[in-house]
């Protein structure tokens, strides 16, 4: 198993600010993952966070609206910028231990007023 | 990657009453796995098929993998409250790409 932290738990923010979320993990792992959750639907999975170099988007995700950052195999941060009420849904880091078995972590609940 | 459809996208039963989800995808699936998310909580692992035809059991839980490995089930023999969630079905893909299925909401009543 692994444990994974992630911060803030919850946000209420401002239209066109940006809010970093940070997800710490217990030990090295390569494989780290960011997805998006949105109110009722299945999870989407918006980049995999690549250990000292940019990250792989998946379509529909730029590194503009959600840079992200891995400068250790324990440690990323995504970021949605300049947000918009669209943004407002759960962001999850998670981690691939075993080929196929992700952990996630507690999830991110992000309200954009 | 292409998201594998699950069915029904909601049930409601009664506690005791059995419950099944499937999974389907129109393209071969390397592995399948199975997630459970409670209301308000994080997806957290079930298990991981990888054979055709591989059935698992986890106390009332029965996972199954279709002999073309396109498509699987999950189910609870007689459901109880603590059963109540959204279940996912994965498909691996690639080692690195993760396809969520659509998910199938259960509310268990008494």
């Amino acid at each position: 198993s692994a444990v994974i932290s992630q911060k803030p738990s919850r946000d209420i923010c401002q239209r066109g600010t940006s809010l970093t979320i940070q997800c710490q993990v217990d030990s090295q792992v390569t494989m780290m993952f960011w997805y998006r959750q949105q109110p009722g639907q299945s999870l989407t999975l918006i980049a995999t966070a690549n250990q000292g170099s940019e990250a792989t988007y998946e379509s529909g995700f730029v590194i503009d609206k959600f840079p992200i950052s891995r400068p250790n195999l324990t440690f990323s941060t995504l970021t949605v910028s300049n947000m918009s009420p669209e943004d407002s849904s759960i962001y999850l880091c998670s981690v691939l231990r075993v080929p196929g078995e992700l952990f996630f972590g507690e999830g991110s609940r992000l309200t954009v007023l | 990657g292409q998201q594998v459809m699950q069915i029904p996208q909601y049930q409601h039963v009664q506690e005791g009453e059995d419950f099944t989800t499937y999974c389907n995808s129109s393209t071969t699936l390397s592995n399948i796995q199975w997630y459970k998310q409670r209301p308000g909580g994080h997806p957290v692992f079930l298990i991981q098929l990888v054979k055709s035809g591989e059935v698992k059991k986890q106390k009332r839980l029965t996972f199954q993998f279709g002999e073309a490995k396109k498509n699987s089930s999950l189910h609870i023999t007689a459901t109880q409250t603590t059963d109540v969630g959204t279940y996912f079905c994965d498909d691996t893909g690639t080692a690195s790409k993760l396809t969520f299925g659509t998910g199938t909401r259960l509310q268990v009543t008494l």
